[in-house]
């Protein structure tokens, strides 16, 4: 079992609609959880972490953790064109951090 | 702040040389980590640096290694190449807590033929 699971997609949304990532982790005792976007050819860019259950909320970001689940998710709102990328789910145990493979969004105009 | 920066960006070898690349982290940043990437495995943890030390490892072989200066620059090196090491390399640097936030650079993207 992986330590992160993300489903690959590709997930595809119209402009203006909610897009729902999701990531699941094997480890209980993982303690910080981050969202990186990652558009083709480029780095991995930090959209958002949250530590405590519940939500977190960025602009048109919010993050939803939940710890009994084992469950973290990102919603996008009124997703732009600009979203399309591979977003990437990263857990960070204490001694490293384990990313999902990723899961592939186009924003269709 | 100017941010990670790493180089070369681009690199080509044959199987059988070793290479080694550079990571320079953020001004105030202790923690270097660095990443393998490929199509099919994903990001793939390598080892973390913090303050000269190797803090964490992965499960990579030993012809990858790595080390950190007191400037808090990093090296990693690839030894005895092969076909299957042609990846993106990236190196992640953060302040230095377990749970910091990493922030990552460039990359550097390596084909071994």
């Amino acid at each position: 079992q992986k330590e992160v699971e993300q489903n690959s997609g590709p997930l595809s949304v119209p402009e203006g609609a909610i897009a729902s990532l999701n990531c699941t982790y094997s480890d209980r005792g993982s303690q910080s959880f981050f969202w990186y976007r990652q558009y083709s050819g480029k780095s991995p860019e930090l959209i958002m972490f949250i530590y405590s259950n519940g939500d977190k909320e960025d602009g048109r970001f919010t993050a939803q953790l939940n710890k009994a689940s084992q469950y973290v998710s990102l919603l996008i709102r009124d997703s732009q064109p600009s979203d399309s990328a591979t977003y990437l789910c990263a857990v960070n145990t204490g001694n490293q951090f384990y990313f999902g493979t990723g899961t592939s969004l186009t924003v269709i105009p | 702040k100017a941010g990670v920066t790493q180089t070369p960006r681009y690199l080509i070898k044959t199987r059988g040389q070793q290479v080694t690349l550079s990571c320079s982290p953020i001004s105030g940043h202790r923690s270097v980590s660095w990443y393998q990437q490929t199509p099919g495995q994903g990001l793939q943890f390598l080892f973390e640096y913090f303050s000269e030390t190797q803090r964490n490892k992965g499960n990579f072989p030993g012809r990858f290694s790595g080390r950190q200066f007191s400037n808090s620059r990093s090296e990693m090196n690839v030894s005895t190449l092969e076909l299957g090491d042609s990846a993106l390399y990236l190196c992640a640097s953060s302040i230095g807590g377990t749970m910091e936030t990493q922030y990552f650079g460039p990359g550097t993207r390596l084909l071994v033929l």
